[in-house]
């Protein structure tokens, strides 16, 4: 398997843009996840899906964030407008849903750098 | 809230030691996971710890949790230049139940190894 893929890799737009960061999970995984990193913050978890479904949207820092999942191998983030303070790796992963003995690992992708200028 | 600590936040050590990173949570979990994150790079998945004093090992990494003392250790043993990385835990909030949740990372430890 080609593991998660992601584009753009790298994203520099100017305030005020659109921006759309795409993102095919692992073939056959129910999950899919949404994490931002930034130096300050660290890693965060924005959004969450389980069979395309989103299950805790809590940490979407703003209503100019949005996350969709339309079928089983594509999910998009967007934001609009776009602001210097967005400016992060947003990394997408996936995983399987886990049993009750077993559970296996989160599969990140390579990230999307995005600057906001 | 769910809360993660890891110490220490840096580290920088000679090759052929040990030493240990810590990881603290705050709340009851299933799930414990270790990353490494190389400059750059995505996160790379090392362990996923399930049960209390489960113990895993990947050659000189081992890993450990202790759910009652929600603590647990990544050991790094007779280190390697090729370890120097940022080594992430996390915690899967999920509690009980089944199914699986977003994680909660610590800020990552920045283990420097020097020849």
């Amino acid at each position: 398997d080609a593991g998660v893929i992601q584009s753009p890799r790298h994203e520099v737009t100017e305030m005020g843009q659109e921006v759309t960061l795409r993102c095919k999970p692992i073939s056959g995984h129910d999950y899919l996840f949404w994490y931002r990193q930034t130096m300050m913050r660290g890693l965060e978890l924005l959004i969450y899906f389980n069979n395309n479904v989103p299950i805790d949207d809590s940490g979407m820092p703003e209503d100019r964030f949005s996350a969709k999942m339309p079928n089983a191998s594509f999910s998009t983030l967007k934001i609009q407008p776009s602001e210097p303070r967005d400016s992060a790796v947003y990394f997408c992963a996936s995983s399987l849903y886990p049993s009750s003995t077993w559970v296996e690992t989160q599969y990140f992708g390579p990230g999307t750098r995005l600057l906001v200028l | 809230e769910l809360k993660v600590e890891q110490n220490p936040l840096f580290l920088s050590m000679q090759e052929g030691k040990n030493y240990t990173i810590y990881c603290n949570y705050s709340t009851t979990s299933d799930r414990l996971y270790w990353y490494r994150q190389d400059p750059g790079k995505s996160l790379e998945s090392l362990f996923v710890l399930l049960s209390n004093g489960a113990v895993k090992q990947e050659g000189r990494l081992m890993a450990s949790l202790d759910t009652k003392a929600r603590l647990s250790t990544l050991h790094i043993t007779a280190a390697v230049h090729d370890l120097s990385a940022t080594y992430f835990c996390a915690v899967d909030s999920t509690y009980s139940g089944g199914g699986a949740d977003g994680l909660t990372f610590g800020k990552g430890t920045h283990l420097i190894i020097q020849p």
